[in-house]
């Protein structure tokens, strides 16, 4: 089974902090994603990897920066976190390399972040 | 712009009752659609997809949905829903090789 793992389940961070999720897969995917989710709108793609070091913005990449070092680990950073991020954040990775595939994404559980 | 609408945001039924969620597209040429679900406190997982071919696909714990060109839509439905089926649902559509959702659409199975 494909795993996907955040690096937390539950966050809870200040105005102005910096702030990493961090998202593991384990089946040598080569395209991992980064949502947000929030109720009423759905999931809207922040940004994506094809490959290591590679990447490429998604619908709402205001705000946000994204690290891959390692094909299994993709980070998500808020630089300077603001209460309008308090979101549910989901990362996905599939395989088939770019362009990212037809193939199924797997999901994580979710890191639900709220900013005070 | 391209989107993926979701008209029912919540909807209950009784268990044996027979389901349609709807979902519509909006842009045309070559399409591949997707339903996803969430059960409550798990992952998001994948029901079924649509490629080419057969209209009709069917996907896992007896869902299926019907793809219309004609009509940009790609409706789920189930002949008879379980109180396990309560979840969130996603439709989602590729658009150059990001997927596209829904709002997603809140069912609750009372028992």
């Amino acid at each position: 089974d494909v795993k996907v793992t955040q690096s937390s389940r539950y966050l809870v961070k200040r105005t102005g902090e910096k702030v990493f999720l961090e998202c593991v897969q384990d089946m040598d995917h080569e395209n991992m994603f980064w949502y947000r989710q929030d109720p009423g709108l759905g999931l809207r793609l922040i940004y994506f990897s094809y490959d290591v070091k590679m990447k490429e913005k998604g619908d709402i990449p205001e705000g946000y920066s994204v690290s891959r070092e390692k094909k299994e680990r993709f980070s998500l950073i808020l630089e300077s976190a603001s209460t309008n991020q308090t979101s549910m954040y989901l990362c996905a990775s599939t395989s088939g390399g770019r362009p990212a595939s037809y193939n199924e994404q797997f999901f994580g559980p979710g890191t639900r972040l709220t900013v005070l | 712009a391209q989107s993926v609408s979701q008209h029912n945001h919540h909807v209950i039924l009784s268990e044996a009752a027979s389901l349609e969620l709807g979902c519509n597209y909006s842009y045309g040429g070559t399409v591949n659609l997707f339903w996803y679900v969430q059960y409550p406190g798990q992952h998001l997982q994948l029901l079924l997809k649509y490629f080419s071919g057969d209209p009709l696909v069917k996907g896992i714990k007896g869902f299926e949905a019907e793809f219309i060109k004609s009509k940009f839509s790609f409706n789920l439905r189930k002949p008879s829903v379980q109180w396990s089926d309560t979840a969130e649902y996603f439709c989602a559509a590729l658009r150059n090789y990001q997927l596209i959702w829904g709002a997603g659409t809140k069912l609750i199975i009372k028992p």
